[in-house]
């Protein structure tokens, strides 16, 4: 069956643009999460949505946020884009209903800000 | 101090060798432990699973928890040069928010 897809898979912005990534699951998955992943920090949590709702957000500032449809793709924005916002934003799908069950990541959307 | 450490390596092995690759964690509250696989542009892939203590065996690879030590390990046997990549541990800290260690880079020279 199909994996992960994200879109686009690059992208290059100006400072101070916004910016919207998406993220179709593995069918039949509902928890969506979504990580930065940078040289510096490695790979960091931003948020995780199931059923539409989040359950569990990163620290991030509030330029950071996301969303979930009821076909369970999910999409994540940034707003008033920073230099260091360029990376590479994976996300990752799972089963999961309470809690953690393996989660199968995209390749991911490459942001270069400039 | 980082809730899941992991030496970034680079580590670099003889095609044949067994590799061991280890992480540390400090949150007892972690029960899910996994090992990831990441090539270079690409998103990271599953490799091992685990729930709280014990072995986990795949093929060639084998993953350990030892929660009295708050340690992990993934052991491959028998490396092969397409396992060169960037292996990265993470914890579950609930509701799948994976946390990761820097993830060690592993070189497979034949």
């Amino acid at each position: 069956k199909a994996g992960v897809t994200q879109t686009p898979r690059y992208l290059i912005k100006t400072r101070g643009q916004q910016v919207t990534l998406s993220c179709s699951p593995i069918s039949g998955h509902r928890s969506v999460s979504w990580y930065q992943q940078t040289p510096g920090q490695g790979l960091q949590f931003l948020f995780e949505y199931f059923s539409e709702t989040q359950r569990n957000k990163g620290n991030f500032p509030g330029r950071f946020s996301g969303r979930q449809f009821s076909n369970s793709r999910s999409e994540m924005n940034v707003s008033t884009l920073e230099l260091g916002d360029s990376a590479l934003y994976l996300c990752a799908s799972s089963l999961a209903t309470h809690d953690l069950t393996e989660a199968f990541f995209g390749q991911g959307t490459r942001l270069t800000v400039v | 101090q980082k809730e899941v450490e992991q030496d970034p390596g680079p580590l670099s092995v003889p095609e044949g060798a067994i590799v061991s690759l280890n992480c540390t964690y400090s949150n007892s509250a972690f029960q899910y432990f996994m090992w990831y696989r990441q090539y270079s542009r690409k998103g990271p892939e599953l490799l091992m699973y685990t729930y709280s203590s014990g072995n986990k065996e795949d093929g060639r690879f084998t993953a350990q928890v030892d929660k009295s030590s708050k340690y992990i390990s993934l052991f491959i046997r028998d490396s092969q040069p397409s396992d060169s990549a960037t292996y990265l541990c993470a914890a579950s800290g609930g509701y799948n928010k994976l946390i990761f260690g820097a993830g060690t880079r592993l070189a497979v020279h034949p």
